[in-house]
């Protein structure tokens, strides 16, 4: 099975920061990577798929980069919102599997 | 309006067996492959099984390979999964989900899980 590992896995920061989020893949997967945006007790809503193409109705500071095993998520001012948990996917195989999950945190 | 809504949790004795059951609205349901997620508590997501929009294919975890049993009624626009043997490690909320594979910049067709249900919670325990 293919392994997703994000980082970090926890991440403070404030309102109006540009925030990055890494994910890698255990092997080579194109560009079959997804993000979802997970609130407490609330199902996960995605956010990019294939990389970087945003998801209809996710606002602009979303974006997503990367090919191969390196990705990365970024939103480029933080909106009180957006305090979550994030989590990468790979579909590069139907044997789906997340990433572990990053917890953006107010500071 | 896309809708899925899923039903069935409750609490099992380990070793007993639940049923696991989605409902879906708003679109084409024999079109698309459907999934189960499911998330420990304080977890995060695992993927369960995938179901192609014709039964013609179906995939599972390890986790849960030879223990769960994934099927579909697209008459009744119902996904469900079967959950046998089942452990304390089981115990999570249960999320159906609707794979779309949609064209990236390139015209590569990448899946993806754009709706989900609210989830349903399995306790195993005794």
């Amino acid at each position: 099975d293919i392994q997703m590992t994000q980082s970090p896995s926890s991440l403070s920061a404030s309102v109006g920061d540009r925030v990055t989020i890494t994910c890698r893949a255990s092997q080579s997967i194109s560009g079959y990577l997804n993000w979802y945006q997970q609130k407490p007790g609330k199902a996960p809503n995605l956010l990019i798929f294939a990389a970087s193409s945003l998801q209809n109705g996710v606002p602009s500071r979303f974006s997503g980069s990367g090919s191969g095993t390196d990705f990365t998520l970024t939103i480029s001012s933080l909106h009180p919102e957006d305090f979550a948990t994030y989590y990468c996917q790979q579909s590069y195989t139907t044997l789906y599997t997340f990433g572990q999950g990053t917890k953006l945190e107010i500071k | 309006e896309v809708q899925v809504v899923e039903s069935g949790g409750g609490l099992v004795k380990p070793g007993g067996s639940v049923r696991l059951s989605c409902a879906a609205s708003g679109f084409t349901f024999s079109s698309y492959s459907m999934n189960w997620v499911r998330q420990a508590p304080g977890k995060g997501l695992e993927w369960v099984s995938c179901i192609g929009g014709r039964s013609n294919y179906i995939y599972y975890a390890d986790s849960v390979k030879g223990r769960f049993t994934v099927s579909r009624d697209n008459a009744k626009n119902s996904l469900y999964l079967q959950m046998n043997s089942l452990r304390p490690d089981d115990t999570a909320v249960y999320y159906c989900a609707r794979d779309r594979s949609e064209a990236d910049a390139s015209g590569n067709y990448v899946n993806h899980f754009d709706s989900w249900g609210q989830g349903t919670l399995v306790t195993v325990s005794s």
